[in-house]
C-alpha cells in the first residue's frame, strides 16, 4: 500500500480556512486519497475521498494534485468542533477488502 | 439514521479474565472491520467479515482473539485471558460491498482496561 506524510500538528484560528496537506508520492493509478478525522474519545469520521479530481461536500473540499502526488483538505470556516486528528489515507480500489491504513496523522487545534 | 454502534464503551477488568464486545453495523453493510487503537497512534487493522465470513486477520490478532459475524450482522470480538497488553480502544467499522469505494463508518469503540 502506498503510504502518507502528514505534518504531524498545526494550529488554526477561528473562522478561518484550514488546509490540511498530505503527500503520497508512491500513489497508484487505481488508488483513492480518503481523509477522515478523530474527535477525542469518538471513532474516526470519514469525510471525504476522491481520485484525481477535486471534491466538495457538507464537510470540506480536496485539492489534489495533477500528477497525485499530494493532496490538500480544505476545511473552509474552521470552528472550534473541528479541533480533532484528522488521517490522510491511501486506498485501493480492489485489494486488501477495502480496509484502511492509519498513519498518525495531523493534530489540528482550532483557537478562538 | 443508525450508526455503527458498540458495546460496551467502556471495560475494565483483572488481567487473566475474559471479555467480548458486541459491533452492530448499519443494517445494510455486509462488511465489517474490527481494529485496534492505542493511545497516542492511528488505528490498527486486526479482522475483516464479509457476510459471515472472516476473510481476513491481522497477524496483530494473536491466538486469544477471536472474532465471529455468526448471521452476517452483528459481529463479537471475544479476547481470553487478557494482558495489561490488551489494553486499547477496539474500533469497529462496516462498509458497503459492491458499491465502488464505499467508505469505512466507524462506532465509537469499546474502551478496555486491563488492570
Amino acid at each position: 500500500d502506498a503510504k502518507t506524510t502528514q505534518p504531524p500538528s498545526m494550529d488554526c484560528a477561528e473562522g478561518r480556512a484550514a488546509n490540511l496537506p498530505c503527500n503520497h508520492s508512491t500513489i497508484s493509478g487505481n488508488e483513492y486519497v480518503y481523509w477522515y478525522r478523530q474527535i477525542h474519545s469518538q471513532g474516526p469520521q470519514y469525510i471525504i475521498h476522491g481520485l484525481k479530481n477535486n471534491e466538495t461536500n457538507e464537510m470540506a473540499s480536496l485539492i489534489i494534485t495533477e500528477d497525485r502526488k499530494s493532496s490538500t483538505l480544505i476545511l473552509p470556516h474552521a470552528t472550534l468542533r473541528d479541533t480533532a486528528v484528522y488521517y490522510c489515507i491511501v486506498r485501493g480500489s480492489t485489494d486488501s477488502w477495502g480496509k484502511l491504513q492509519f498513519g498518525a496523522g495531523t493534530q489540528v487545534v482550532v483557537t478562538p | 439514521d443508525t450508526g455503527v454502534s458498540q458495546d460496551p464503551r467502556h471495560k475494565i477488568t483483572k488481567r487473566g479474565q475474559n471479555v467480548t464486545f458486541r459491533c452492530d453495523p448499519i443494517s445494510e453493510h455486509n462488511r465489517l472491520y474490527w481494529y485496534r487503537q492505542t493511545l497516542g497512534q492511528g488505528p490498527e487493522f486486526l479482522t475483516y467479515f464479509q457476510n459471515e465470513a472472516q476473510l481476513e486477520k491481522s497477524r496483530l490478532l494473536s491466538d486469544r482473539f477471536s472474532a465471529e459475524r455468526p448471521k452476517g450482522s452483528f459481529s463479537t470480538l471475544e479476547i481470553q485471558r487478557t494482558e495489561q497488553g490488551d489494553s486499547a480502544m477496539y474500533l469497529c467499522a462496516s462498509s458497503l460491498a459492491g458499491v465502488a469505494n464505499s467508505p469505512l463508518h466507524f462506532g465509537n469503540g469499546t474502551r478496555l482496561t486491563v488492570t
